[in-house]
């Protein structure tokens, strides 16, 4: 059965990085892409970005470019997602789900990790 | 960036009552319009895509309809396990976008 599974909570400062991780299992992971999906306490969902199972495509939400870095392990079906310059407005649970593997067929998200809670405090 | 309004933010209603949720773009997204269900503590879940089908193991009482700027969701006669936030999604265009969100609540 599909399953993606994804790393730990994290607690950060303000300033520092993080990267989520989310091992898929399953399925052919080149033959999809995968979506992160952010989710701020008691607030509704935004999407982050998106990359294509094999690495050759991806796109990011404009608010969240030169901070955001979406890439993929081919050899460990793992995704990543790496967030930079952390403030205290990017705690959230943080979801990776699967998509497609075409930018044009993008935002079909079947399959979702049980979310990542990050914290940035000081 | 496509902006995503839905309506109501709050619906109350009764197990076994119809639930009516209406979304709408800011510009026309043609039928690229999905519709998620998430309940407190879990990822959200794929129920609609592309308007109007049904995602695989979707049960026939939700039902999806609209094209260009104005979409409904449709959940003909509420289970108890209906009871919950629904988010609208367009993927016409980058970046993908959603909306505020409908919680649909126990009267």
């Amino acid at each position: 059965q599909v399953q993606l599974v994804q790393s730990g909570a994290e607690v950060k400062k303000p300033g520092a990085s993080v990267k989520v991780s989310c091992k898929a299992s399953g399925y052919t992971f080149t033959t999809y892409g995968i979506s992160w999906v952010r989710q701020a306490p008691g607030q509704g969902l935004e999407w982050m970005g998106w990359i294509s199972g094999n690495n050759a495509k991806t796109n990011s939400a404009q608010n969240l470019q030169g901070r955001v870095t979406v890439t993929t392990d081919t050899s460990t079906s793992t995704a990543y997602m790496e967030l930079r310059s952390l403030r205290s407005d990017d705690t959230a649970v943080y979801y990776c789900a699967r998509d497609r593997v075409t930018p044009r067929d993008v935002g079909l998200s079947d399959y979702w990790g049980q979310g990542t809670l990050v914290t940035v405090s000081s | 960036e496509i902006v995503l309004t839905q309506s109501p933010a709050t619906l109350s209603l009764s197990p076994g009552e119809r639930a009516t949720l209406s979304c709408r773009a800011s510009q026309s997204v043609g039928s690229y319009l999905v519709w998620y269900q998430q309940k407190p503590g879990q990822a959200p879940r794929l129920l609609i895509y592309d308007a109007s089908n049904r995602a695989t193991g979707i049960p026939a009482r939700f039902s999806g309809s609209g094209s260009g700027t104005d979409f409904t969701l449709t959940i003909s006669s509420l289970e108890p396990e209906d009871f919950a936030v629904y988010y609208c999604q367009q993927r016409s265009n980058w970046p993908l976008t959603f909306g505020g969100g409908t919680k649909v609540e126990i009267k």
